[in-house]
């Protein structure tokens, strides 16, 4: 098994430009997590999702988006990239709320 | 609220034991411990649920004590492999999705 891939790895972005980050996980779980870690400070919630059709905003969810069409996909959204959003994302997935995290390998995105 | 992790780095020798504390303002419904090495994504250890289990995990054990709102991560006879950061995560309620984690313990383990 994959488990969760993260794509893509490193990406430069322009300030105003947009992107998505992909995230795809082969395990059936239904819970994602889309976290963002900044030196020092752990790692943050931006959004969740506990099954396809749903989400739910985290702790630093502005200048985010995302979707949940199927339960295997759950991609990030960056609109109007700003400074502030230089960091590794992190994506994770659960099969319940009482199960350890799956970390997918994470994409340093920089923003300048 | 982002749990509190105490201490913020620690140094070992081979073979010496270590405690990392992690400690909540919140009425916590479980701990979550995970071991992230340099550039890697974290690694899940153990999970603590509400009711002051203790658990292990090779020379690697964790006790939740849910009156103090506190969890302690203990290392024994550590190993060089035993080297990265160490993060304590905090889900306060049954109905809570939101894993909170603390700002992580760096543990340097030394020959």
């Amino acid at each position: 098994n994959a488990g969760v891939t993260q794509t893509p790895k490193f990406r430069i972005l322009k300030i105003g430009q947009s992107m998505t980050l992909q995230c795809t996980q082969d395990m059936n779980h239904n819970y994602m997590y889309w976290y963002r870690q900044d030196p020092g400070m752990g790692l943050k919630l931006i959004y969740y999702s506990v099954g396809a059709g749903i989400t739910d905003k985290g702790e630093v969810p502005n200048g985010y988006n995302v979707s949940r069409s199927t339960t295997e996909d759950f991609p990030l959204r960056l609109e109007l990239a700003a400074p502030s959003q230089t960091s590794v994302y992190f994506c994770a997935s659960s099969p319940g709320q009482v199960y350890g995290y799956t970390f997918g390998s994470g994409t340093r995105l920089t923003v300048v | 609220q982002q749990p509190v992790q105490s201490p913020q780095a620690v140094i070992l020798r081979e073979g010496e034991d270590a405690v990392i504390n992690c400690s909540s303002s919140k009425a916590l419904y479980s701990v979550h411990w995970y071991r992230q090495k340099h550039g890697e994504a974290p690694v899940f250890l153990m999970i603590l649920l509400k009711g002051g289990e203790q658990k292990g995990h090779e020379k690697i054990s964790a006790s939740f004590n849910e009156k103090k709102q506190q969890s302690s991560l203990y290392l024994t006879a550590s190993q060089l492999s035993y080297s990265g950061t160490y993060f304590c995560g905090a889900l306060s309620g049954a109905g809570s999705y939101q894993l909170t984690f603390g700002k992580g313990t760096k543990l340097s383990v030394i020959p």
